[in-house]
């Protein structure tokens, strides 16, 4: 089981570009989290997913932010126009069927640096 | 009050100590709630889950307070190891169905 995987670990982008994260769940794991981590901070979260729907976007910024999980293929989240705001790490989290009861599984994250 | 509160340390102990962190929640009706560690850089990592009052895994143990709504999480023995930023992670306020994480306590184990 290759655990959460997460690509890719490092990108940088110029300010205006866009940025494109992938998320491939555990096996078996239909539940995806994005969670975004500022220098200094703790995680927080973006947006739940599951295949083809999108279940709570609650803490996506309302602009230039988007998601999606489709039924074949990696989840992706893309935010266009990047700005040096967005340099941060990315966390993608799974979980069998939607119940967070025994936690979840994180990816390595990837870092995104905007220049 | 903040979803979940954790007192951001840095706690230096020495090896062998025993150290605490507590955290505080807003939720309630929380059920499940879990600690988990994060190196520095790194994916966070389950450490533990705390359903009822409370649950010991070797040296760790965290315990379960719901009536003044916070969780507390003892390490005994404090290894060089054990040197990482304890997260608090609780599930998010009634009708989201995903987790917030607090924003860690930092624990540096010296010799």
């Amino acid at each position: 089981n290759a655990g959460v995987m997460q690509n890719p670990r490092h990108l940088v982008r110029r300010r205006g570009q866009e940025a494109r994260l992938r998320c491939s769940p555990m096996k078996g794991h239909s539940h995806v989290y994005w969670y975004r981590q500022l220098p200094e901070e703790g995680l927080k979260f973006m947006v739940y997913l599951q295949k083809e729907n999108i279940i709570d976007e609650s803490g996506m910024p309302k602009e230039r932010f988007s998601a999606e999980f489709p039924k074949e293929g990696p989840s992706i989240l893309r935010i266009q126009q990047v700005v040096r705001g967005d340099s941060a790490a990315y966390f993608c989290a799974s979980s069998p069927g939607g119940s967070y009861a025994y936690g979840y599984t994180f990816g390595s994250g990837t870092r995104l640096t905007v220049v | 009050r903040k979803e979940v509160e954790q007192d951001p340390g840095p706690f230096n102990v020495p090896e062998g100590a025993t150290v605490a962190f507590n955290c505080t929640y807003s939720n309630s009706a929380s059920q499940s709630f879990f600690w988990y560690r994060q190196d520095c850089r790194k994916e966070p990592k389950l450490l533990m889950s705390v359903y009822s009052s409370g649950n010991e895994d070797g040296r760790f143990t965290a315990q379960l307070n719901r009536a003044s709504q916070y969780i507390s999480l003892l390490i005994r023995d404090s290894k060089l190891s054990d040197s990482a930023t304890y997260l608090c992670v609780v599930p998010m306020d009634t009708g989201r169905r995903a987790l917030t994480f607090g924003s860690g306590t930092r624990l540096q184990v010296q010799p």
